[in-house]
């Protein structure tokens, strides 16, 4: 069984600019949500994903967008990147059925300067 | 006030301690209660997942939950360095993969040799 992974392991960008992180999901898991954990916090929920559309969404701005593909892999987008958006970037993929765990990825590090 | 208040510690134990980690929460429509582990540079994994009120062993692991008081516990017996670790406790209204979690902020725990 394949764990979930995700590309890149971290990254530095500037403010203003644009960033894209990616995330393969578990074998035979069909959702996938992300979520923020800035530095000493607990993760915050982002939005999740099932069947290449938006299934709910957490108090962020629409400058956070994302997308699934048909083989259920997610990208996270972040337009317009601020200071605060300096956080570690879970995704995290499960089965919609059932009482099912949401496995985690080991997140991509994201550093705004 | 936050919906779930964790005391972040940090906590420092000898090898062999019983640990006592705790949560609280506000919103009453949570059922389901988790505990995830945090190592450093790693994403969450699952240690003990709950429904409603009552008990769970799981090996040197018991999690608690009192809804009536809206308090979790999770207690660590015989606890080994390779305990040590962020502690998360998540919260959700249902089971299942597709519903968003709410964490605490997390408790850092070590355990000394």
């Amino acid at each position: 069984e394949t764990g979930v992974t995700q590309s890149p392991t971290h990254l530095i960008k500037t403010r203003g600019q644009q960033v894209t992180l990616r995330c393969s999901s578990q074998s035979g898991h069909n959702t996938v949500s992300w979520y923020q954990q800035a530095l000493g916090q607990g993760p915050q929920f982002i939005f999740q994903y099932y069947r290449e559309e938006e299934n709910g969404r957490g108090n962020f701005p629409p400058r956070f967008s994302g997308l699934q593909f048909p083989n259920y892999s997610s990208e996270l987008n972040v337009n317009a990147l601020e200071l605060d958006d300096s956080a570690l970037y879970l995704c995290a993929s499960s089965q919609t059925s059932g009482h099912n765990e949401q496995f985690f990825g080991p997140g991509t590090r994201l550093t705004v300067l | 006030q936050k919906e779930v208040e964790q005391d972040p510690g940090p906590l420092s134990v000898p090898e062999g301690a019983i640990v006592s980690l705790n949560c609280t929460y506000s919103n009453s429509a949570f059922q389901y209660f988790m505990w995830y582990r945090q190592y450093s540079r790693k994403g969450p994994e699952l240690l003990m997942y709950t429904y409603s009120s009552g008990n769970k062993e799981d090996g040197r692991f018991t999690a608690q939950v009192d809804k009536s008081s809206k308090y979790i516990s999770l207690f660590i017996r015989d606890s080994q360095p390779s305990d040590s670790a962020t502690y998360l406790c998540a919260m959700s209204p249902r089971g299942g993969g597709s519903e968003k979690l709410v964490f605490g902020k997390g408790t850092k725990l070590t355990v000394n040799p």
